[in-house]
C-alpha cells in the first residue's frame, strides 16, 4: 500500500495568515493527489484534485502542487470558515490511501 | 445536484454482518463509480472500496473477503455488507460518488453522503 504522510499533524494561525500543508507518498504517485477539507461532524468535501485543480466552487485562495511524491495544499489567505481538517489522498492505485490529516485551528 | 444518502442500522452486535445502503437522488446512478469510505471516532479516513454501475468492484484488501459491494440500478442505491464486524469496526460510514479527471484519467470523490454512525457492541 501506499503510505501518505501529512505533516504538521496540526497548526495554529490567524486570521488572514498563509498555510502550507504538506503530504509525502511513500513512492511516486504522479500527479494523482487529491485534497479534502472537512469540519466537525460533517463529510469531508473535494477540494483539488488530481494535485492542482481547483474543484468547482471553492474559493480560490486554495491552491495545490507538486507531483512525485511531495505536494503541497495552500490557502493564501485564511479565512474564519477554513478552520478545518484536511486531508490528501492518493487515487494512483489502490488500495486509495488517506493522510492522517492536519488540523487548522485558531491562534 | 445530486446528493446521497446513507441508511442502515447504528448498533450492530459483534460477529454479526455490517449493512448499509446508499441511495443517490437528483441523478442516475448509471456511468459512474460509487465508493464507501468510513472514519472511526477521532480517527483519519479509510477507503473501503467502490463499485461501478455495472457491478464490478474493486475492495481494500485489509479487509480481506469480509466486504461486498453491490448495486441496483432500479432502485438508483448500493449497498454495503461487511461481515464478522467487531469494536474496530464501529466508524462514520460515507458513500461517495468517483468524479474522472478527463486528462488523466484518475478519480476523486466529488459528492459525499452525510455518514452515518454504526456502533459494533453487544
Amino acid at each position: 500500500d501506499i503510505q501518505m504522510t501529512q505533516s504538521p499533524s496540526s497548526l495554529s494561525a490567524s486570521v488572514g495568515d498563509r498555510v502550507t500543508i504538506t503530504c509525502r507518498a511513500s513512492q511516486s504517485i504522479s500527479s494523482y493527489l487529491n485534497w479534502y477539507q472537512q469540519k466537525p461532524g460533517k463529510a469531508p468535501k473535494l477540494l483539488i484534485y488530481t494535485a492542482s485543480n481547483l474543484q468547482s466552487g471553492v474559493p480560490s485562495r486554495f491552491s495545490g502542487s507538486g507531483s512525485g511524491t511531495d505536494f503541497t495544499l495552500t490557502i493564501s489567505s485564511l479565512e474564519p470558515e477554513d478552520f478545518a481538517n484536511y486531508y490528501c489522498q492518493q487515487s494512483h492505485s489502490t488500495p486509495w490511501t488517506f493522510g492522517q490529516g492536519t488540523k487548522v485551528e485558531i491562534k | 445536484q445530486v446528493q446521497l444518502q446513507e441508511s442502515g442500522p447504528g448498533l450492530v452486535k459483534p460477529s454479526e454482518t455490517l449493512s448499509l445502503t446508499c441511495t443517490v437522488s437528483g441523478g442516475s446512478i448509471s456511468s459512474y463509480y460509487w465508493s464507501w469510505i468510513r472514519q472511526p471516532p477521532g480517527k483519519g479516513l479509510e477507503w473501503i472500496g467502490y463499485i461501478y454501475y455495472s457491478g464490478s468492484t474493486n475492495t481494500n484488501p485489509s479487509l480481506k473477503s469480509r466486504v461486498t459491494i453491490s448495486v441496483d440500478t432500479s432502485k438508483n442505491q448500493f449497498s454495503l455488507r461487511l461481515s464478522s464486524v467487531t469494536a474496530a469496526d464501529t466508524a462514520v460510514y460515507y458513500c461517495a460518488r468517483l468524479e474522472r479527471e478527463i486528462q488523466t484519467g484518475t478519480y476523486s470523490l466529488g459528492y459525499w453522503g452525510q455518514g452515518t454512525l454504526v456502533t459494533v457492541s453487544s
